[in-house]
């Protein structure tokens, strides 16, 4: 079975500091993974995915994430903190038991960037 | 045109009613889902169709019944739910059913079952 975890229910960071939201995977064969995020009362939004090739995946609004498959790890950063990063973080990992493109979500992060 | 949309935002809708919520998507997916999401939890997916056709049925409850009438449309017909039918609903679509696609969520209805 795929499963993803992020260990951390809150995550406070200063305005200009860097940031790291965590995710750990558990999947049989290769994963595929994706970091979205929520703001209030919107649906997700998509911020980047990692298939293969290089760890460092790049996505929008300045976010990346580092793909660490000896660690099973797909920690999402920043290397400055907006207030407007404030929001609920989702990493999620493809289904490969059924085949299809449905996502696994994690239990979400709540991040606060502090003025 | 790189949205997806759902109508209405909210509803509120009693236990003997029926209602129906709306997804549109113009970027030529070909795969779309919903997910019900309650609060401060993760999306839970209920239903996945492929191609205009039904893929992946998680187990919804017979409340709940999916239409795809073609592939921008989708739509989730509501009947007798329950209180604790309450929640976020999402709409997702992606440009196929297999691979590693990334999938675009429209903002979701808020819906209320008293």
């Amino acid at each position: 079975a795929q499963s993803v975890a992020q260990p951390e229910d809150q995550v406070n960071v200063a305005e200009g500091n860097p940031l790291t939201v965590k995710c750990t995977y558990s999947v049989s064969g290769n994963p595929y993974l994706f970091w979205y995020v929520q703001y209030p009362n919107r649906g997700l939004q998509f911020l980047l995915k990692y298939i293969t090739g290089d760890n460092l995946v790049k996505g929008s609004y300045g976010f990346e994430a580092e793909f660490n498959k000896s660690q099973t790890s797909f920690h999402l950063k920043k290397p400055s903190a907006l207030v407007s990063d404030s929001a609920l973080y989702f990493c999620a990992v493809r289904d490969f038991q059924t085949g299809a493109n449905n996502l696994f979500f994690g239990t979400g992060t709540r991040l606060t960037v502090i003025p | 045109d790189t949205e997806v949309t759902q109508t209405p935002k909210h509803l509120v809708m009693g236990m003997t009613n029926k209602k129906s919520l709306k997804c549109e998507q113009h970027m030529g997916h070909r795969a779309m889902y919903w997910y019900k999401q309650k609060a401060k939890k993760p999306p839970e997916l209920m239903f996945v169709y492929s191609y205009e056709k039904l893929s992946i049925n998680e187990s919804v409850p017979s409340r709940f019944s999916p239409e795809c009438p073609n592939s921008s449309l989708l739509n989730l017909h509501l009947h007798a739910l329950q209180p604790e039918d309450s929640a976020l609903y999402l709409c997702a679509s992606s440009q196929g059913d297999r691979g590693p696609l990334a999938q675009y969520f429209g903002p979701g209805t808020r819906l209320l079952v008293l």
